[in-house]
């Protein structure tokens, strides 16, 4: 069973330059996340999918960071403009259903900003 | 306050130690998960539970919900466990929380 997989691995870009991160989940799996670690923290939520819908978003810098799922199945994560702060690993992560169940996560995506 | 405090922050262990990393949280759940993220890796469901307790391997993970509290286990630890091991506690509405992370490494 193929996993989560995100693009790119690895980003650089200067600041105010603009970024996208995409990720196509496990195949079926309703629910997507998208999440950014900063080096030495946990995993922050910035928001959560059921199928094509927005379950929370309440973490989200929307002046900035945008994110969609179209078509209930990949989803892309933009960035524009983008500040030295967004300079951490963006994960995406999967699961099943929409309850309790296990969390699959892509391999991440690390965004340098200069 | 922190949902979810890890202990400890870092651990440095022996090759065969049997090590414990414990878990607080203050929310209420429906599940417990402890992952695992190796440096420069993605992150690694290692367990779900909601009650009692599980093994997989030399991993042991319980979780105690009266008291809000869960431990991970590693008997006969191994320099290939060296990661960082981070709680999620979950609420019914699938909302995670996440530790901080408990940083191990393991000493040959």
């Amino acid at each position: 069973e193929a996993g989560v997989a995100q693009s790119p691995r690895y980003k650089i870009i200067e600041k105010r330059q603009s970024v996208a991160f995409w990720c196509n989940p496990i195949s079926g799996h309703a629910t997507l996340y998208w999440y950014q670690q900063i080096l030495g923290q946990g995993p922050k939520l910035l928001i959560q999918f059921q199928n094509n819908g927005v379950v929370d978003d309440s973490q989200l810098p929307k002046d900035r960071f945008s994110a969609e799922r179209l078509k209930g199945v990949d989803s892309t994560l933009k960035i524009q403009p983008a500040k030295l702060e967004d300079s951490a690993v963006y994960l995406c992560a999967s699961q099943l259903g929409t309850t309790v169940g296990e969390l699959f996560f892509g391999e991440g995506s690390r965004l340098t900003v200069l | 306050k922190n949902e979810v405090e890890q202990s400890p922050q870092n651990l440095t262990a022996q090759e065969g130690e049997f090590i414990t990393i414990n878990c607080s949280y203050s929310v209420g759940i429906s599940a417990l998960h402890w992952l695992q993220q190796h440096p420069g890796g993605g992150i690694v469901s290692l367990f779900m539970l909601s009650s009692g307790k599980k093994k997989h391997g030399r991993l042991i993970a319980t979780i105690n919900i009266q008291e809000k509290h869960s431990s991970l286990h590693i008997t006969a630890s191994h320099p290939r466990d060296s990661a960082v091991y981070i709680c999620a506690p979950a609420n019914t509405g699938n909302q995670f929380y996440f530790g901080t992370g408990t940083s191990l490494t393991v000493i040959p």
